[in-house]
């Protein structure tokens, strides 16, 4: 299964709204992941099977759809949201995928 | 506090061999499936290899199939990646990642290392 994310790149103001999809090469049901990475960090899971929020994070961060095409919708975009997303489909395993991911830059 | 800590990396030759581990802190760790996922430099996020909680099922990217060898010493709370005979493409920076369900060997990833740099270069 292929996942395909875009924008590859990203840059909006602190306050804003942006919307990153992710497309999948077959139908993968709700088993998409979102994980962000900060630049010389670790990934941290977002949100589960394409729309639950892990505990911890902020409640500006939304992800929904299903099928081939999911979205992670960030509100009210903050400095600290600066980092690189990856969608990841749990569907279809071995292998699991990721998306070629998505670089946020805050202005 | 949950932590995984990566070590081993370093620059390896082709054709030679190096042994990752992942120690594993502040959870039952014989309770829970570990992947190793790696980046190479400016690339996105690869999976490479998953292993039951118990060492008993192994699966691989057909990638690294038949050259890494995943598992674990659950007396001993680590997680461990032997690569034999790797080749320049393998150069990246290694995660272990833990998968966040009980027992289960595929689910999200609700714990990462910080990972550890392998650089393969004659």
């Amino acid at each position: 299964i292929q996942l395909t994310q875009s924008p590859s790149f990203l840059s909006a103001s602190v306050g804003d709204r942006v919307t990153i999809t992710c497309r999948a090469s077959q139908g993968i049901a709700s088993d998409l992941a979102w994980y962000q990475q900060i630049p010389g960090k670790a990934p941290t899971l977002l949100i589960s099977a394409a729309s639950t929020l892990q505990t911890g994070v902020p409640s500006r961060f939304s992800g929904s759809g299903s099928g081939r095409d999911f979205t992670l919708t960030i509100n009210s975009l903050q400095p600290e949201d600066s980092a690189t997303y990856y969608c990841q489909q749990l569907h279809y395993y071995p292998p699991i995928t990721f998306g070629q991911g998505t670089r946020l830059e805050i202005k | 506090q949950l932590h995984l800590v990566e070590s081993g990396g370093g620059v390896v030759q082709p054709g030679g061999s190096l042994r990752l581990s992942c120690a594993a802190s502040g959870f039952t760790f014989s309770d829970y499936a570990m992947h190793w996922v790696r980046q190479a430099p400016g690339k996105g996020l690869e999976w490479l290899a998953a292993l039951s909680y118990d060492g008993n099922y192994a699966y691989y990217a057909d990638s690294v199939k038949d050259r890494f060898t995943i598992s674990r010493d659950n007396s001993k709370n680590t997680l461990y990646l032997q690569m034999i005979s790797p080749r320049l493409e393998d150069t990246a920076l290694y995660f272990c990642a833990r998968v966040g369900r009980y027992q289960l060997l595929y689910w999200y990833y609700d714990l990462w290392g910080r990972g550890t740099r392998v650089s393969v270069s004659s």
